[in-house]
């Protein structure tokens, strides 16, 4: 399948510090990437989707100014936790869609632990 | 809107033994895609099976396969020969397969456990 990295796969920051999260496809272009959220024992929730060259769209309940997604080629999109506070820590998953199959494969994840 | 349930929070087998887990959707659309990804506890969610709503034929891969009941709206995994490396909670998701604002919908997922 294809591959959809994550980086970095664990971070930890003080409260009030920004962190950026990238997610890259690794070996297909990806005009459509979408981010996760998931709670300990709890399925995904979308956050928002992120298309190339585009603002992103997001979900309702999720603040854009806090969780800024840029897209800006066809294999990279980050999303940014801004003004991080302990209750933004969480497991953040990115995904990608690979156009030809209508396949959504999966980073790794990244564990954001706010202090 | 789409809805994905899976009612077994939880599920056991031993080992070499064969597990179904069960989903079921709703949707008014006939179009569509279903999957089954599997989240081990490395929680990279990796895909195990992808079944095409206009396709009558059951998809398999390898110890997996699905039982696609498109009129009921059910679509359940099967693993066979179940491996200690199967352990992990698993998603059922739907696909629309056209539209602007497609996103996957996941149920609440099963954990399931692979005993020796």
């Amino acid at each position: 399948g294809a591959v959809v990295s994550q980086h970095p796969s664990w971070v930890i920051c003080k409260s009030g510090t920004s962190v950026k999260i990238e997610c890259r496809s690794l070996d297909f272009q990806a005009t459509t990437m979408f981010w996760y959220r998931q709670f300990p024992k709890q399925s995904l929730m979308l956050m928002a989707t992120s298309n190339e060259g585009s603002k992103a769209t997001y979900e309702q309940g999720v603040e854009k100014d806090k969780f800024l997604i840029n897209h800006a080629s066809l294999t990279l999109s980050t999303l940014t936790v801004t003004s991080a506070h302990p209750e933004d820590s969480s497991f953040y998953i990115c995904s990608a869609r690979v156009p030809a199959a209508d396949t959504q494969y999966f980073g790794p994840g990244t564990r954001l632990t706010v202090l | 809107a789409q809805t994905v349930t899976q009612s077994q929070p939880e599920m056991s087998v031993q080992e070499a033994e064969t597990v179904t887990l069960s989903c079921t959707y709703d949707t008014s659309e006939n179009n569509y895609y279903l999957f089954w990804y599997k989240q081990p506890p490395s929680r990279q969610m990796i895909l195990v099976i992808r079944q095409e709503a206009y396709k009558q034929q059951n998809a398999t891969e390898n110890r997996f396969s699905v039982n696609f009941q498109k009129a009921a709206k059910s679509f359940s995994l099967k693993i066979s020969d179940s491996q200690l490396g199967d352990t992990a909670m698993y998603f059922c998701a739907f696909l629309l397969s056209s539209g602007s604002a497609r996103q996957l919908t996941f149920g609440s997922g099963t954990q399931l456990t692979v005993l020796p």
